[in-house]
């Protein structure tokens, strides 16, 4: 399976601090998308890294994806209370798998 | 639309009733996937189309389940003889072909089997 896993599955900060989350995968890809889902809601998408990209910045998010070790790390810099929700990685070309997530809580 | 709208937002279904759900694309989106989420797990692949082809299906995890997209636009997801295990988040995303990497997604609705 292209599954990817997200890692670890919690996280909690307080506001401002940076959020780290990681994404390993077992598969060869052609890209990898992290998606935000808050509570009760539907998935958004957040940003979109190619297999021939090594980092990609938008916003307060930062990307870097390393296909040699099948893995790749979303930072949110200076979180906000209205970062906490769950982020997940996605592989796949029309059908996506993604991992069982990291639910991030930003403590104000 | 806005964006993509699925109905019902909540379904309680008893054991064996079944249901249908109903998801409304992105206004020119051809295609469109059905997911499953259990509580706390990652969405699965279920289903997708493009236009009225469905072509991949190797997600319905039984012939109970059975997804139509009959003019290419509006979608339905039917669930037959609904059991326990059933109970999850249905999601519906849809996207451009050009553009088939990134999918948006509907808010889900929320079935639960009693």
């Amino acid at each position: 399976s292209q599954q990817g896993e997200e890692d670890p599955q919690a996280l909690s900060i307080q506001e401002g601090e940076n959020a780290t989350m990681n994404c390993s995968y077992k598969t060869s890809i052609n890209n990898l998308q992290w998606y935000r889902q808050n509570s009760g809601r539907g998935l958004v998408h957040l940003i979109l890294i190619r297999s021939n990209e090594r980092e990609k910045h938008s916003g307060r998010l930062r990307v870097t994806l390393d296909t040699s070790k099948k893995s790749s790390s979303l930072l949110i810099t200076a979180s906000r209370a209205a970062d906490t929700a769950s982020y997940f990685c996605a592989t796949g070309f029309n059908k996506f798998y993604f991992g069982s997530g990291t639910k991030l809580n930003v403590k104000p | 639309g806005a964006g993509v709208s699925q109905s019902p937002r909540y379904k309680v279904a008893k054991r064996g009733q079944d249901v249908a759900l109903r998801c409304d694309p992105i206004s020119g989106h051809v295609s469109l996937f059905w997911y499953q989420q259990a509580l706390g797990q990652g969405p699965e692949f279920l289903t997708y189309f493009q236009n009225e082809a469905q072509l991949d299906k190797s997600g319905l995890p039984s012939d109970r389940f059975f997804a139509e997209r009959p003019e290419g636009s509006v979608s339905t997801l039917k669930i037959q003889r609904t059991q326990q295990e059933d109970s999850a988040v249905y999601l519906c995303a849809s996207s451009l072909p050009r553009d088939r990497t990134e999918a948006f997604f509907g808010q889900g609705t929320r079935l639960t089997v009693v």
